[in-house]
């Protein structure tokens, strides 16, 4: 079956600087590639998702980027701010005809620092 | 629009009794999914349903399982529960038609201790 792996786990970096969260999955037929963001008590919240026949998605200050050769999707956040703070998990799907069961990866836990 | 609503929102049991969760999807939404999330095992999916089928499950036991109705509200029930069940509960939403069937949107969760 999918498996994503995510890296790094922590990830601390000033206000203002850039962080990047590094997704791999094994499963060439996965085709959506979401990311989402968890803040303390509360449930995921899509922030930005990305299709197997686009290589970059781009939404303000996050961006996702896709290399389905190497089988790995990154998510790029610029002007860090405080309120970026949170967990960041990233997910593989096969589709919507394969079902819901997405396949999260273990999680980033992201501190932005004053 | 209403985002996906989960009731109760905290749970407390105890060993071998069993618990009913609930889930409101967001309207017009077709499809719910239920995932539980530990701090050791992270997200990880249970069943989904589509249209009051259960179209995929996960590797959980059979203690585990869901139902949903004609209105896209769904349940789910853990009987016998065990200390390991203690978990947040997740449900998600999707549209289940269209360019966008498979984006999932999650609930608040249900936050279950098992004593």
């Amino acid at each position: 079956g999918e498996n994503v792996e995510q890296h790094p786990s922590t990830l601390s970096v000033q206000e203002g600087d850039s962080a990047v969260i590094k997704c791999t999955y094994s499963d060439s037929a996965s085709n959506y590639f979401p990311w989402y963001k968890q803040e303390l008590g509360k449930g995921p919240q899509l922030i930005i998702d990305i299709r197997s026949n686009v290589g970059e998605k781009k939404d303000q200050r996050i961006a996702v980027t896709l290399n389905k050769t190497a089988k790995h999707f990154s998510l790029h956040i610029t002007e860090t701010q405080p309120e970026d703070s949170a967990v960041y998990f990233c997910a593989a799907s096969k589709g919507w005809n394969y079902g819901q069961n997405f396949v999260f990866g273990p999680g980033t836990r992201l501190s932005v620092l004053p | 629009k209403a985002g996906v609503t989960q009731t109760p929102r905290y749970l407390i049991k105890t060993r071998g009794q069993q618990v009913t969760l609930s889930c409101s999807p967001i309207s017009g939404h077709r499809s719910v999914s239920w995932y539980q999330q530990t701090p050791g095992q992270g997200l990880q999916f249970l069943f989904e349903y589509f249209s009051e089928t259960q179209r995929n499950k996960g590797n959980f036991p059979g203690r585990f399982s869901g139902r949903q109705f004609s209105n896209s509200r769904s349940e789910m029930n853990v009987s016998t529960l065990e200390l390991g069940d203690s978990a947040l509960y997740l449900c998600a939403s999707s549209p289940g038609q269209g360019g966008t069937a498979n984006e999932q949107f999650f609930g608040p969760g249900t936050r279950l201790t098992v004593l």
